[in-house]
């Protein structure tokens, strides 16, 4: 059962236009949500996160938004560059104690940004 | 950010050997660390849960016996796969979080295992 769903295995964008990538989850127990970056034969580099009793946060180029009613969240990247060619995981981590840093993977999006 | 360390970033060892891949934490202390894998083109699984001074806990469908934990200090933990066979050949990756109630984890840089 896939509780994270990242359903666009890919997405290609010019430089400098915006880049918006999405990910849904099933799991109404999962309270926070992260986004990461990683390379090939690389661990996942954070980015940007969110607390469910938000539903934006901003940091620089990248946007997180969360609508919680639909269980959607989307990491929005403005202006997109060349260096952030990746894969990006959307992870969701359920509620505190022995869950804080216990995290839930999407099956990451591949993104491709074009000069 | 928090560092994590992981090593060695590439292994490769013949089916029946054990293979022991460290994780360290190396500016803060981690009680809890995480070891996941990741096959070709698929999401990255959660494995177990490593505590500091206690046994790990293990996600279903994980063989505790032949994945080994070892989370000795606050800022090590080792992952010890038994026996491998070709189909343990994957990539490992940790993780921490830094300091108690820190949802944002950290991992490390991976470890490419190949089981010949």
């Amino acid at each position: 059962d896939q509780q994270v769903k990242q359903n666009s295995p890919s997405l290609s964008v010019q430089e400098g236009r915006i880049s918006i990538l999405n990910c849904d989850y099933t799991n109404s127990m999962f309270d926070y949500f992260l986004w990461y970056k990683k390379y090939p034969a690389e661990g996942p580099t954070f980015l940007i996160s969110i607390s469910s009793i938000k539903d934006k946060n901003e940091d620089g180029r990248f946007t997180v938004f969360l609508n919680k009613s639909a269980k959607h969240l989307s990491l929005h990247i403005v202006p997109s560059q060349p260096g952030d060619s990746a894969v990006y995981f959307c992870a969701a981590s359920a509620d505190g104690g022995t869950s804080y840093g216990k995290l839930t993977f999407g099956q990451g999006t591949i993104l491709t940004v074009h000069p | 950010g928090a560092v994590v360390s992981q090593h060695p970033s590439r292994v490769i060892c013949k089916s029946g050997t054990s293979v022991k891949i460290e994780c360290r934490s190396l500016d803060f202390q981690a009680t809890t660390m995480f070891w996941y894998r990741q096959f070709p083109k698929q999401s990255l699984m959660l494995m177990a849960t490593s505590n500091e001074g206690s046994k790990a806990t293990y996600e279903q469908g994980v063989e505790k016996d032949k994945f080994l934990i070892n989370h000795a200090s606050l800022t090590l933990s080792t992952l010890t796969v038994a026996s491998a066979h070709p189909e343990d050949s994957s990539f490992y990756i940790c993780s921490a979080t830094e300091g108690a109630g820190a949802y944002e984890a950290f991992f490390g840089q991976g470890t490419r295992l190949t089981v010949v």
